[in-house]
Protein backbone atom coordinates (compact mmCIF):
# COMPACT_ATOMS: atom_id res chain seq x y z
CA UNK A 1 0.00 0.00 0.00
CA UNK A 2 1.40 3.64 -0.89
CA UNK A 3 1.76 5.62 1.93
CA UNK A 4 4.54 6.62 5.05
CA UNK A 5 5.22 3.79 6.79
CA UNK A 6 7.16 4.15 10.67
CA UNK A 7 8.55 1.91 12.56
CA UNK A 8 8.23 1.08 15.62
CA UNK A 9 4.40 2.24 16.74
CA UNK A 10 5.97 2.23 20.00
CA UNK A 11 9.03 2.49 22.21
CA UNK A 12 10.46 3.08 25.72
CA UNK A 13 14.07 4.24 26.18
CA UNK A 14 15.84 4.19 28.81
CA UNK A 15 17.72 8.11 29.57
CA UNK A 16 21.11 8.09 27.86
CA UNK A 17 20.02 5.33 25.13
CA UNK A 18 19.68 6.15 21.38
CA UNK A 19 18.18 4.36 18.78
CA UNK A 20 16.53 5.33 15.23
CA UNK A 21 12.96 6.30 14.21
CA UNK A 22 12.65 4.53 10.80
CA UNK A 23 10.31 6.25 7.97
CA UNK A 24 9.73 5.21 4.58
CA UNK A 25 7.62 6.44 1.42
CA UNK A 26 7.03 4.57 -1.81
CA UNK A 27 5.63 7.54 -3.18
CA UNK A 28 8.44 9.12 -4.76
CA UNK A 29 8.19 12.00 -3.04
CA UNK A 30 10.99 14.42 -2.91
CA UNK A 31 10.18 16.27 0.47
CA UNK A 32 10.08 14.92 3.71
CA UNK A 33 10.18 15.69 7.45
CA UNK A 34 9.88 14.84 10.95
CA UNK A 35 7.45 16.64 13.66
CA UNK A 36 6.80 15.65 17.54
CA UNK A 37 3.49 16.31 19.01
CA UNK A 38 2.68 17.28 22.59
CA UNK A 39 -0.03 18.44 24.17
CA UNK A 40 -0.99 21.64 24.10
CA UNK A 41 1.85 22.43 21.59
CA UNK A 42 1.15 21.07 18.03
CA UNK A 43 3.06 19.53 15.83
CA UNK A 44 6.59 20.65 15.89
CA UNK A 45 8.96 20.68 13.05
CA UNK A 46 12.18 18.68 13.84
CA UNK A 47 13.99 18.27 10.47
CA UNK A 48 13.54 18.09 7.02
CA UNK A 49 14.69 17.32 3.66
CA UNK A 50 14.28 18.60 0.05
CA UNK A 51 15.77 15.71 -1.51
CA UNK A 52 18.35 13.15 -1.25
CA UNK A 53 21.46 13.98 -0.02
CA UNK A 54 19.97 17.08 1.55
CA UNK A 55 18.05 18.00 5.10
CA UNK A 56 18.01 21.52 7.25
CA UNK A 57 17.18 22.08 10.52
CA UNK A 58 13.32 22.23 12.02
CA UNK A 59 11.60 24.62 14.54
CA UNK A 60 13.33 22.11 17.56
CA UNK A 61 16.40 20.11 16.50
CA UNK A 62 18.67 19.52 19.21
CA UNK A 63 19.19 16.06 20.23
CA UNK A 64 17.98 14.65 16.85
CA UNK A 65 19.83 13.78 13.65
CA UNK A 66 18.44 13.17 10.19
CA UNK A 67 20.15 11.76 7.07
CA UNK A 68 18.63 10.87 3.18
CA UNK A 69 20.82 9.11 1.65
CA UNK A 70 17.84 7.31 -0.52
CA UNK A 71 14.71 9.35 -1.62
CA UNK A 72 12.36 6.16 -0.14
CA UNK A 73 13.84 6.31 3.31
CA UNK A 74 14.24 9.45 6.12
CA UNK A 75 15.65 7.66 9.38
CA UNK A 76 15.75 10.32 12.54
CA UNK A 77 18.07 9.27 15.32
CA UNK A 78 17.94 10.21 19.05
CA UNK A 79 21.58 10.41 19.90
CA UNK A 80 21.18 10.55 23.61
CA UNK A 81 17.46 10.08 25.13
CA UNK A 82 16.04 12.29 27.70
CA UNK A 83 12.69 12.50 29.23
CA UNK A 84 11.81 15.82 27.30
CA UNK A 85 11.86 14.04 24.08
CA UNK A 86 8.89 12.13 25.20
CA UNK A 87 6.32 12.14 22.26
CA UNK A 88 4.77 11.34 19.20
CA UNK A 89 6.91 11.17 16.19
CA UNK A 90 5.29 11.84 12.82
CA UNK A 91 6.98 10.95 9.50
CA UNK A 92 5.70 13.58 7.00
CA UNK A 93 6.50 13.17 2.85
CA UNK A 94 5.04 15.65 -0.13
CA UNK A 95 5.51 15.47 -3.91
CA UNK A 96 6.21 19.20 -4.18
CA UNK A 97 6.53 22.40 -2.02
CA UNK A 98 3.21 23.68 -1.64
CA UNK A 99 1.63 20.15 -1.64
CA UNK A 100 -0.14 18.73 0.98
CA UNK A 101 2.15 16.42 3.31
CA UNK A 102 0.89 12.57 3.56
CA UNK A 103 1.65 11.54 7.30
CA UNK A 104 2.69 8.16 8.58
CA UNK A 105 1.01 6.67 11.34
CA UNK A 106 3.36 7.63 14.15
CA UNK A 107 5.35 6.84 16.71
CA UNK A 108 4.97 7.00 20.50
CA UNK A 109 8.28 6.82 22.75
CA UNK A 110 9.25 6.98 26.16
CA UNK A 111 11.92 7.96 28.12
CA UNK A 112 12.21 7.19 31.24
CA UNK B 1 8.04 34.60 13.94
CA UNK B 2 4.95 32.83 11.99
CA UNK B 3 2.17 32.36 14.41
CA UNK B 4 -0.72 30.21 13.87
CA UNK B 5 -4.25 30.74 16.60
CA UNK B 6 -6.98 28.33 16.37
CA UNK B 7 -10.34 28.72 17.83
CA UNK B 8 -12.13 27.39 19.81
CA UNK B 9 -9.97 24.57 21.48
CA UNK B 10 -12.86 22.28 22.24
CA UNK B 11 -16.16 22.45 20.26
CA UNK B 12 -19.20 19.81 20.61
CA UNK B 13 -22.00 19.89 18.09
CA UNK B 14 -25.42 17.74 18.36
CA UNK B 15 -25.51 16.30 14.87
CA UNK B 16 -27.01 18.16 12.23
CA UNK B 17 -25.47 21.23 14.00
CA UNK B 18 -23.56 23.64 11.49
CA UNK B 19 -20.61 25.46 12.80
CA UNK B 20 -17.41 26.84 11.65
CA UNK B 21 -14.08 26.64 13.13
CA UNK B 22 -10.95 29.79 13.09
CA UNK B 23 -7.37 29.51 11.94
CA UNK B 24 -5.68 32.99 12.20
CA UNK B 25 -2.42 33.67 11.38
CA UNK B 26 0.05 35.84 11.49
CA UNK B 27 2.95 35.38 9.13
CA UNK B 28 5.54 37.33 6.64
CA UNK B 29 4.33 35.65 2.96
CA UNK B 30 1.70 32.94 3.15
CA UNK B 31 2.67 30.53 0.64
CA UNK B 32 -0.06 28.27 1.53
CA UNK B 33 -2.70 27.55 4.29
CA UNK B 34 -3.73 23.79 5.11
CA UNK B 35 -6.39 21.99 6.97
CA UNK B 36 -5.38 18.52 8.17
CA UNK B 37 -7.64 16.06 10.27
CA UNK B 38 -6.80 13.93 12.62
CA UNK B 39 -7.94 11.04 14.54
CA UNK B 40 -7.16 9.93 17.91
CA UNK B 41 -4.09 7.78 17.49
CA UNK B 42 -3.62 8.48 14.09
CA UNK B 43 -1.75 10.67 12.18
CA UNK B 44 -2.84 13.83 10.41
CA UNK B 45 -4.74 13.02 7.45
CA UNK B 46 -4.92 16.14 4.19
CA UNK B 47 -7.90 17.91 3.77
CA UNK B 48 -7.28 21.18 1.76
CA UNK B 49 -4.62 23.60 0.29
CA UNK B 50 -5.72 27.24 0.28
CA UNK B 51 -3.28 29.45 -1.69
CA UNK B 52 -4.55 33.15 -2.05
CA UNK B 53 -7.62 34.69 -0.35
CA UNK B 54 -11.28 34.70 -1.69
CA UNK B 55 -10.26 31.13 -2.48
CA UNK B 56 -12.71 28.57 -1.38
CA UNK B 57 -12.57 24.34 -1.47
CA UNK B 58 -14.96 22.09 -0.28
CA UNK B 59 -15.27 18.17 0.54
CA UNK B 60 -18.15 16.31 1.59
CA UNK B 61 -19.79 18.42 4.72
CA UNK B 62 -16.46 20.54 4.79
CA UNK B 63 -16.00 24.08 3.60
CA UNK B 64 -12.95 25.91 3.98
CA UNK B 65 -12.22 29.92 2.83
CA UNK B 66 -9.21 31.74 3.25
CA UNK B 67 -8.84 35.91 3.85
CA UNK B 68 -5.93 37.68 4.48
CA UNK B 69 -5.78 37.10 8.22
CA UNK B 70 -7.79 33.47 8.72
CA UNK B 71 -9.20 30.48 7.58
CA UNK B 72 -12.32 29.65 8.41
CA UNK B 73 -13.90 25.32 8.23
CA UNK B 74 -17.38 25.38 7.74
CA UNK B 75 -18.70 21.80 8.93
CA UNK B 76 -22.49 22.08 7.54
CA UNK B 77 -24.98 19.26 8.68
CA UNK B 78 -22.14 17.26 10.81
CA UNK B 79 -22.10 13.57 11.53
CA UNK B 80 -20.50 11.95 14.48
CA UNK B 81 -17.92 10.59 11.77
CA UNK B 82 -16.45 14.26 11.49
CA UNK B 83 -15.44 13.86 15.37
CA UNK B 84 -12.12 14.51 15.32
CA UNK B 85 -9.27 17.60 15.73
CA UNK B 86 -8.55 19.85 13.46
CA UNK B 87 -5.43 21.10 12.85
CA UNK B 88 -4.26 24.36 10.46
CA UNK B 89 -0.74 24.83 8.98
CA UNK B 90 0.81 27.80 7.35
CA UNK B 91 3.60 27.48 4.99
CA UNK B 92 6.11 30.91 4.41
CA UNK B 93 9.42 29.73 3.39
CA UNK B 94 11.20 27.47 1.39
CA UNK B 95 11.54 23.80 2.26
CA UNK B 96 8.18 23.02 2.74
CA UNK B 97 8.15 23.54 6.34
CA UNK B 98 4.69 24.04 7.41
CA UNK B 99 3.77 25.66 10.82
CA UNK B 100 0.46 24.65 12.89
CA UNK B 101 -1.99 25.28 15.22
CA UNK B 102 -2.62 23.37 18.50
CA UNK B 103 -5.68 22.20 16.77
CA UNK B 104 -9.70 22.55 17.42
CA UNK B 105 -11.20 18.89 18.77
CA UNK B 106 -14.84 18.56 17.43
CA UNK B 107 -17.14 16.31 19.35
CA UNK B 108 -20.33 15.70 17.19
CA UNK B 109 -23.51 13.79 19.31
CA UNK B 110 -26.39 12.09 18.18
Amino acid sequence: NAGVTQTPKFQVLKTGQSMTLQCAQDMNHEYMSWYRQDPGMGLRLIHYSVGAGITDQGEVPNGYNVSRSTTEDFPLRLLSAAPSQTSVYFCASSLEQGHGYTFGSGTRLTVV
Amino acid sequence: EDQVTQSPEALRLQEGESSSLNCSYTVSGLRGLFWYRQDPGKGPEFLFTLYSAGEEKEKERLKATLTKKESFLHITAPKPEDSATYLCAVLTGGGNKLTFGTGTQLKVEL
